[in-house]
């Protein structure tokens, strides 16, 4: 069973709108959370991150919200821009150490002019 | 700014094949990772390791070793590929508590 799900594989959204992606996760120990982006022909990148003891994170028109309750994060980007067209992938991690880092199947994102 | 340099974009092996995946870095990480990347499933932790010649499993080890002579190359090894090893790999580093820098992946198919 995933223990990271990203439930939406797909969104569109026009130019200059939020988007909204969305990451559930299943395992309480969890203590950390990143995104990362990933184009066509190249590995993913890291985005932004957050740690439990937050509830929010931001990075310029990148912003990650913690819901620890419901064991729910979601980034926004806002405006979105046509260059944010790509896929997004939710990870989680007990502890910020890369070897247990679980990550999402990831939301494509295409950004519309 | 970090590379890490994957050998091959793209590979086509046959069943039975021994096939080689190869990985540097440049930027003296001590931890390098191997993944796949399948669809609907994410990423998936194939090995790791945190110093030379030290390695440990991750989740999906089965058909796979690794090897990491050096600090800088981190070597994934597929003794007899199947058919079920066609994916995409991604090598990865990282020191301790930093994000993971990703390679642009290997693409590799077996027939």
């Amino acid at each position: 069973d995933q223990q990271v799900k990203q439930n939406s594989p797909s969104l569109s959204v026009q130019e200059g709108r939020i988007s909204i992606l969305n990451c559930d996760y299943t395992n309480s120990m969890f203590d950390y959370f990143l995104w990362y982006k990933k184009y066509p022909a190249e590995g993913p990148t890291f985005l932004i991150s957050i740690s439990s003891i937050k509830d929010k994170n931001e990075d310029g028109r990148f912003t990650v919200f913690l819901n620890k309750s419901a064991k729910h994060l979601s980034l926004h980007i806002v405006p979105s821009q046509p260059g944010d067209s790509a896929v997004y992938f939710c990870a989680a991690s007990v502890g910020n150490y890369g070897q247990n880092f679980v990550f999402g199947p990831g939301t494509r994102l295409s950004v519309l002019p | 700014d970090v590379k890490v340099t994957q050998s091959s974009r793209y590979l086509v092996k046959r069943t039975g094949e021994k096939v080689f995946l190869e990985c540097v870095q440049d930027m003296d990480h001590e931890n390098m990772f191997w993944y796949r990347q399948d669809p609907g499933l994410g990423l998936r932790l194939i090995y790791f390791s945190y110093d030379v010649k030290m390695k440990e499993k991750g989740d999906i080890p089965e058909g796979y070793s690794v090897s990491r002579e050096k600090k800088e190359r981190f070597s994934l090894i597929l003794e007899s590929a199947s058919t079920n090893q066609t994916s995409m790999y991604l090598c990865a580093s990282s020191l301790d508590s930093t994000p993971l820098h990703f390679g642009n992946g290997t693409r590799l198919t077996v027939t």
